[in-house]
């Protein structure tokens, strides 16, 4: 089976840097996705890791660590834009399995 | 190119009327997955097709909800004598899905239905 463990809500301020962690257990790994969610839209890819490792794009990188079952989103800079869910997904053996979510709230 | 649509984009019914959504999925995608996301909570899987193989339909909740997809284009959903519970959005992704980062999902706009 698959179990995906995320933080329900953080908060973080504007220019910061925050980090969201998540940890799985699945029945095999075939890749990591995170995705963002601004409210009353869908959700849109950001990262992809398949190999341990940090991946960058722009103010986004994404870290995996397939031994420790571990990822986590860090977000630069920190944009009142950014305020929306941060899902993390993984591929099994079958399919995608999608987290709950980690609603990112940003202040001023 | 066009991305992946649904339709009606609402649609509101009374409890025990059965409804029919309908998702277009990118041309070429092999994977299409249905989710529900009630308000303010995260993507419940609900099933998933992959090509011709036999779909994983581990996530309906009851019997009340089944869904067809015709080869790898148009997949519908049905729910049959709705329940105010079943007032959600309900999303469609679909993936080229052949590994890798083809397993990226393209989400259509989603489908709000609410039950009266």
């Amino acid at each position: 089976g698959q179990n995906i463990d995320q933080p329900t809500e953080m908060t973080a301020t504007e220019g910061a840097i925050v980090q969201i962690n998540c940890t799985y257990q699945t029945s095999g790994f075939n890749g990591l996705f995170w995705y963002q969610q601004h409210a009353g839209e869908a959700p849109t890819f950001l990262s992809y890791n398949v190999l341990d490792g940090l991946e960058e794009k722009g103010r986004f990188s994404s870290f995996l660590s397939r031994s420790k079952g571990y990822s986590y989103l860090l977000l630069k800079e920190l944009q009142m834009k950014d305020s929306a869910s941060y899902l993390c997904a993984v591929r099994g053996y079958q399919k995608v399995t999608f987290g709950i979510g980690t609603k990112l709230q940003v202040i001023p | 190119g066009a991305g992946v649509s649904q339709s009606p984009s609402n649609k509101v019914t009374e409890k025990g009327k059965d409804v029919e959504l309908r998702c277009d999925p990118i041309s070429g995608h092999t994977a299409l997955y249905w989710y529900r996301q009630r308000l303010g909570q995260g993507l419940e899987f609900l099933i998933y097709f992959q090509g011709n193989s036999a779909p994983d339909k581990s996530g309906l909740p009851s019997d009340r909800f089944s869904a067809e997809r015709t080869g790898e284009s148009v997949s519908t959903l049905t729910i049959q004598r709705t329940q105010q519970e079943d007032s959600a959005v309900y999303l469609c992704a679909s993936s080229p899905s052949l590994g890798g980062r083809t397993d990226t999902q393209y989400f259509g706009p989603g489908t709000r239905l609410t039950v009266l």
